[in-house]
């Protein structure tokens, strides 16, 4: 079965400093992650994948994920963030066998203090 | 990227009542869509996938009965939230696949509905 786990409720960061908001997977087969963002009352906005090839993926916003298989992660990163980046950030994992059904992380709230 | 289109954004019904909630993919064809419920502070729990010209496939614990589903055309699907009770507010958020169920594909949601019953 497919799931991901995002280990921290909330992540708290100054504006300008690196963020970093952690998420690990669980799969069968190979692996295709995704990172959504939600703002209040609002519904998903999807902010970058990864299908296959670099490590490294860039996304919307100056968001950026790294893929690490040997630890199972996916963790989104930005090297700088902006207040505007205080929102609610889902990871999620697409099932194996179904393509269009995904699994969604608990979510992590960030927020950035000016 | 895919638009969405949920409307209503937020509705208000008295306990008792039905209310449908519409997703429409605008830019793209939907043969499935899905339906989710947020509760405040909570990920996304997945209620049911509906599928055009056949029947919705529920989740487990969801009440087929309660909350119907009709997937009317390869654009639109409703949700209605039947005999609703103040227990049933909550945030409804549709979404639907791109990529024709490659793997490369994306879900794209829509804007979500607010549903409060009094």
């Amino acid at each position: 079965a497919q799931s991901v786990a995002q280990p921290e409720d909330q992540v708290n960061v100054a504006e300008g400093n690196p963020l970093t908001v952690k998420c690990t997977y669980s799969v069968s087969g190979n692996p295709y992650l995704f990172w959504y963002v939600q703002y209040p009352n609002r519904g998903l906005q999807f902010l970058l994948k990864y299908i296959t090839g670099d490590n490294l993926v860039k996304g919307s916003y100056g968001f950026e994920a790294e893929f690490n298989k040997s630890q199972t992660s996916f963790h989104l990163k930005k090297p700088s963030a902006l207040v505007s980046d205080s929102a609610l950030y889902f990871c999620a994992v697409r099932d194996g066998v179904n393509f269009n059904k995904f699994y969604f992380g608990s979510g992590t709230k960030l927020n950035v203090k000016p | 990227g895919a638009v969405v289109s949920q409307h209503p954004s937020r509705v208000i019904c008295k306990s008792g009542t039905s209310v449908k909630i519409e997703c429409r993919s605008l830019d793209f064809q939907a043969t499935t869509m899905f339906w989710y419920r947020q509760f405040p502070k909570q990920s996304l729990m997945l209620m049911a996938t509906s599928n055009e010209g056949s029947k919705a496939t529920y989740e487990q614990g969801v009440e087929k009965d309660k909350f119907l589903i009709n997937h009317a055309s390869l654009t639109l699907s409703t949700l209605t939230v039947t005999s609703a009770h103040p227990e049933d507010s909550s945030f409804y958020i549709c979404s639907a696949p791109t990529g024709g169920g490659w793997a490369t594909g994306e879900l794209f949601f829509g804007e979500g509905s607010r549903l409060t019953v009094l």
